[in-house]
């Protein structure tokens, strides 16, 4: 089955400074790479995707990088603020059943 | 929007109670799922379901069942909770549809419910 490893389990950065967040997945069959943030005490929520016929995808200070070559693909916030303080997870899904990585908990020092 | 809805946000229950976890969704979804988080571990898959009545297994169903009577519902059961299932419990709903001539997918997560175990 599909395997997702992220990295880093945990980033601190100061407000204004760039975040990545990077996954790696195995199965080249996966076709959908969607990111989500977690913020204490809710539940994940959509932040942004892509799919694999697209290398780059950007919504404001967010964007996500694909390269099914290396099988891996990245979150990027630039402009980083308090309230992006959250974990983040990231998935792959070759069929329906998406594989999850085990989070990044960001922590933006104002 | 799409709403993912659960029954509690936070339950306290004894060792041995049977346990009844709801899950809504409302936007007419295939596909439903319930996960278990738990610090340093992740999201991890109890079970799942892809049409009314069907179900199938995750990574961790040992000590869960699951109902999906209605589509738009689907509950989790612990028969007899255990302290070791304290944990939060994420239902998710999700949908494939085609797009430019591939197949595409979104899920969407409930708020969780916080159960504790005591």
């Amino acid at each position: 089955g599909e395997n997702v490893e992220q990295h880093p389990s945990t980033l601190s950065v100061q407000e204004g400074d760039s975040a990545v967040i990077k996954c790696t997945y195995s199965d080249s069959a996966s076709n959908y790479f969607p990111w989500y943030k977690q913020e204490l005490g809710k539940g994940p929520q959509l932040i942004i995707d892509i799919r694999s016929n697209v290398g780059e995808k950007k919504d404001q200070r967010i964007a996500v990088t694909l390269n099914k070559t290396a099988k891996h693909f990245s979150l990027h916030i630039t402009e980083t603020q308090p309230e992006d303080s959250a974990v983040y997870f990231c998935a792959a899904i070759p069929s329906y059943i998406p594989t999850f990585g085990r989070g990044t908990s960001l922590i933006v020092h104002p | 929007d799409v709403k993912v809805t659960q029954s509690s946000r936070y339950l306290v229950k004894r060792t041995g109670e049977k346990v009844f976890l709801e899950c809504v969704q409302d936007m007419d979804h295939e596909n439903m799922f319930w996960y278990r988080q738990d610090p340093g571990l992740g999201l991890r898959l109890i079970y799942f379901s892809y049409d009314v009545k069907m179900k199938e297994k995750g990574d961790i169903p040992e000590g869960y069942s699951v109902s999906r009577e209605k589509k738009e519902r689907f509950s989790l059961i612990l028969e007899s909770a255990s302290t070791n299932q304290t944990s939060m419990y994420l239902c998710a709903s999700s949908f494939i549809y085609p797009l430019a001539g591939r197949v595409s997918y979104e899920q969407y997560f409930g708020p969780g419910t916080r159960l504790t175990v005591t």
